[in-house]
């Protein structure tokens, strides 16, 4: 089975651009979830979607935005983006809604720098 | 407030040595907790889940225990390998979805 994969894998914006990631679960996962890694504040979840619907959310302002699509593929899309948006930005795909009887399958991330 | 604190500093063992990383938090409740390893510019691993009746868990060297009442986890790496050298996390499911709140990580450098 494939994994989790992330496009694209690098990616340099200035600051003010949007910008758009992608995502696609393994296949039969139902469940995206994103996170946002920096050195400061770690591992930060930003959003889940299951079924097309946002399960939970994350404490980030509204500039984040994601969704899903019928083939549980998902984007997040980041709008005026600042400096400090820079991150990597991690996909997780499960094949359940329950983490408590399932684990997360990672994807390798894209790299975001805002200049 | 709520934290969770894992061993900041890089801990450094000899091969063949257990490698026993802590994973400690407040003010939280968690369903489950769920530990990943993570090399560098790679997406974490999962390694190893735990629910909160359950007071530890195995899988080949690998061991997780879970004290609810102590609000600790502790993960042990019997006879390491130089492999093993990576940043490992805990992170927390603080209900029974997929949400998770992770650790800051602890870097385990294991030497020949």
């Amino acid at each position: 089975k494939a994994g989790v994969t992330q496009t694209p894998r690098y990616l340099i914006k200035t600051r003010g651009q949007q910008v758009t990631l992608s995502c696609s679960p393994i296949s039969g996962h139902r469940s995206v979830s994103w996170y946002q890694q920096t050195p400061g504040q770690g591992l930060q979840f930003l959003f889940e979607y299951f079924s097309e619907t946002q399960r939970n959310k994350g404490n980030f302002p509204g500039r984040f935005s994601g969704r899903q699509f019928s083939n549980s593929r998902s984007e997040m899309n980041v709008s005026t983006l600042e400096l400090g948006d820079s991150a990597l930005y991690l996909c997780a795909s499960s094949h359940r809604l329950a983490g408590l009887y399932n684990e997360q399958f990672f994807g390798p991330g894209t790299r975001l720098t805002v200049l | 407030s709520q934290k969770i604190e894992q061993n900041s500093e890089a801990l450094n063992i000899q091969e063949g040595k257990t490698a026993t990383l802590t994973c400690n938090y407040t003010n939280y409740s968690p369903a489950y907790l769920q530990w990943y390893r993570q090399d560098p510019g790679r997406g974490p691993v999962f390694l190893l889940l735990i629910r909160e009746n359950e007071k530890e868990k195995r899988k080949e060297r690998l061991k997780v225990t879970f004290d609810t009442t102590l609000k600790q986890s502790l993960f042990h790496i019997t006879a390491s390998q130089p492999a093993d050298s990576a940043t490992y996390l805990c992170a927390l499911g603080l209900n029974a979805g997929n949400m998770l709140t992770f650790g800051g990580g602890t870097r385990l450098m294991v030497k020949p």
